[in-house]
């Protein structure tokens, strides 16, 4: 069974710039959530889909945004970028929530890392 | 609010040794607890998962955690360490969403194991 799939895993943009990162979920996972990982914030909730439907949300400008397609797949963006951008992003599949009687575990691609100069 | 402290930001120790990380997470409610290794340029990787049941729960790798309800804490050991352990090690409560569902991982600060010869 194929894992969480990120694409690019590598990229380099300049600020004010915009840019687009992929995630192919678990085959059967529909839910798909993203995370921004940095040195000094840690690991940081963006939001999550399930069924195309934006689920829930982090606490993030509204430069940060994603969507689902009728595949699972999912896309996330960020536009006008800054310096501060820079980051590990990481997308996990999963295949419900605890409160729908899953257990909230979550399936991690290697992610993307984005570069801001 | 659930949240989930790792009280030690690097940890070293030589290769054969036992070694123990720690966290502790604060709930109002049940929760599922999980250990995470990120390998250098690497997505998160599940160690092992505490859902229900015996409190002492091992997972991959040679790890175990034991869940202590009455301390909050769900510390992860290993008795003997190898070099290939040196990665980053996260502790993550699931989030329960009673409103519309959902999966929300909140993450510990994290731990760097450094394995010494």
């Amino acid at each position: 069974k194929a894992g969480v799939t990120q694409t690019p895993r590598y990229l380099i943009k300049t600020r004010g710039q915009q840019v687009t990162l992929s995630c192919s979920p678990i085959s059967g996972h529909r839910s798909v959530s993203w995370y921004q990982q940095t040195p000094g914030q840690g690991l940081q909730f963006l939001f999550e889909y399930f069924s195309e439907t934006q689920r829930n949300k982090g606490n993030f400008p509204g430069r940060f945004s994603g969507r689902q397609f009728s595949n699972s797949r999912s896309e996330m963006n960020v536009s006008t970028l800054e310096l501060g951008d820079s980051a590990l992003y990481l997308c996990a599949s999963s295949l419900e929530g605890v409160s729908h009687g899953g257990t909230g575990e979550l399936f991690f691609g290697e992610g993307s890392r984005l570069t801001v100069l | 609010a659930q949240s989930v402290t790792q009280l030690d930001s690097q940890v070293p120790v030589f290769e054969e040794a036992p070694v123990e990380l720690r966290c502790n997470y604060s709930s109002s409610v049940s929760v599922y607890l999980f250990w995470y290794v990120q390998y250098p340029n690497q997505g998160l990787q599940l160690l092992l998962k505490y859902l229900s049941g015996s409190t002492l729960v091992k997972g991959i790798n040679g790890f175990e955690a034991e869940f202590n309800k009455s301390q909050t804490s769900f510390h992860l050991r290993k008795p003997s360490v190898h070099i290939s352990d040196t990665a980053e090690y996260f502790c993550a409560v699931s989030t329960i969403i009673l409103t519309g569902g959902g999966n929300k991982l909140t993450f510990g600060t994290g731990t760097q194991l450094k394995v010494e010869l």
